[in-house]
């Protein structure tokens, strides 16, 4: 237990489905993150918020859209994905968004139909 | 753009073995993570280190700034070690971490 939730674990969703992934951490982490992990790549950053702001949108397609709506929250909302967007989604959290350590939470394993 | 490079890609080990994990990487860097990854997918973070040695129970990791070079050892490996360990960089003040694929770990009774 890291201190940072994800729900749901796992879910599957057809082409034309909207969904929402929700992050939540206990820590009092000012930083959220989002990543991607993909089959056998590393895993790829996708957003970052500091103090509720965007700070990094890592050209990332419009059909994932991020929400953070206070430093404990965070979202990805999802609409008309890709198969290839079958991932595990993981969020993470930090005390700042320059050098502390970033917790993990245990992930979303998407299936997109 | 930093590449990190981990070997072996894949490693089987027998309980009690000792284990080592490298991780290389191209361009300096300001601090070095080791992560571990259990099948079920959360990532729990071992080591952060940016020089030297650091050690928890079983587990060390060293890292050579000179050479670019880190090492996972662990001592007296347990089936309980089985999982992904990923190393992952930061190159300057920023949020940015660098990843490996991974080294699968698997450890037989």
């Amino acid at each position: 237990e890291t201190g940072v939730t994800q729900t749901p674990r796992h879910l599957v969703m057809g082409m034309t489905n909207k969904k929402s992934l929700k992050c939540e951490q206990h820590l009092g982490h000012n930083a959220m993150y989002w990543y991607k992990q993909s089959a056998k790549k590393p895993l790829e950053l996708m957003f970052v918020y500091s103090l509720e702001e965007r700070v990094e949108n890592n050209s990332v397609p419009s059909r994932f859209s991020p929400e953070c709506p206070n430093s404990s929250h965070l979202f990805l909302h999802l609409h008309t994905l890709q198969p290839e967007d079958s991932a595990l989604y993981l969020c993470a959290s930090s005390q700042g968004y320059s050098e502390n350590e970033q917790y993990f939470g245990p992930g979303t394993r998407l299936t997109v139909t | 753009k930093n590449e990190v490079e981990q070997s072996p890609q894949n490693l089987t080990a027998q309980e009690g073995e000792f284990i080592t994990i490298n991780c290389s990487y191209s361009v300096g860097i300001s601090a070095l993570h080791w992560l571990q990854q259990h099948p079920g997918g959360g990532i729990v973070s071992l080591f952060m280190l940016s020089s030297g040695k650091k050690k928890h129970g079983r587990l060390i990791a060293t890292i050579n700034i000179q050479e670019k070079h880190s090492s996972l050892h662990i001592t007296a490996s347990h089936p309980r070690d089985s999982a992904v360990y990923i190393c992952a960089v930061r190159s300057g003040s920023n949020y940015k971490l660098t990843f490996g694929k991974g080294t699968l770990l698997t450890v037989n009774p």
